[in-house]
């Protein structure tokens, strides 16, 4: 299985950028990166995935590097609601999602 | 088009006793998935379903767990008899497809939290 390493907690200052890191080094050529954040007291919320490529869409960018052994999911402006622990999935071995314990992020007013 | 349906939303019984979740999928969505989720981790899968068929319950406990999706739409899982360590949010989940594609996203429910006391 592809381990993905996120760092447990971050803070950011409400409408500055977050930048959020992933490291998964062992992932394989065809696996690709998901990203969810989940919202206290709520389902996980899918972001983007993204293979080789970066990614856009309109909730985040996704920056995977060259090698593919990590990623960087971007939230442009943050918001007070953007306040959640988000995951870095780095496996899908026959659609399964195995999550890790993911970043908690603060927005901070 | 409406989301992932998870009833009931709260539950708190007594150890020993037993609970049944209900999942409802998004519509044409064939691979649904039963998740736990422990305070403070991040969320486990117990079990996952091609259409009426179980693809991996492997992470199931057997002993006290069943899940069945019956016409390959709606799911039940069940707990009996329950433990003080079954107290978690139970996640249900659905993609599209089984296999990982371009596009194949998997949708989470709100989730059912449980309490054992």
């Amino acid at each position: 299985d592809a381990k993905t390493t996120q760092p447990p907690s971050m803070d950011c200052a409400e409408g500055r950028a977050a930048n959020l890191p992933c490291n998964h080094s062992t992932i394989s050529g065809n696996e690709y990166v998901y990203w969810y954040r989940q919202i206290h007291s709520q389902g996980p919320q899918y972001i983007i995935h993204g293979l080789k490529n970066n990614e856009t869409n309109e909730m985040a960018s996704l920056i995977i590097t060259e090698d593919r052994k990590s990623s960087t999911l971007i939230l442009p402006h943050a918001t007070l609601r953007d306040t959640a622990v988000y995951y870095c999935i780095g496996i899908l071995l026959g659609n399964q999602f195995y999550f890790g314990t993911g970043t908690s992020l603060t927005v901070i007013p | 088009e409406a989301g992932v349906a998870q009833s009931p939303r709260y539950k708190i019984i007594e150890k020993r006793q037993s609970v049944a979740f209900w999942c409802n999928p998004i519509s044409g969505h064939a691979t649904l998935y039963w998740y736990q989720q422990i305070l403070g981790q991040g969320p486990k899968l117990l079990i996952q379903f091609q259409n009426n068929g179980v693809v991996d319950d492997s992470q199931l406990p057997k002993d006290r767990f069943s899940a069945e999706r019956l016409k390959g739409v709606d799911s039940t899982l069940k707990i009996q008899p329950a433990k003080l360590e079954d107290s978690a949010v139970y996640l249900c989940a659905s993609s599209r497809w089984w296999e990982q594609r371009p596009g194949n996203t998997i949708y989470f429910g709100e989730g059912s939290w449980l309490t054992v006391v």
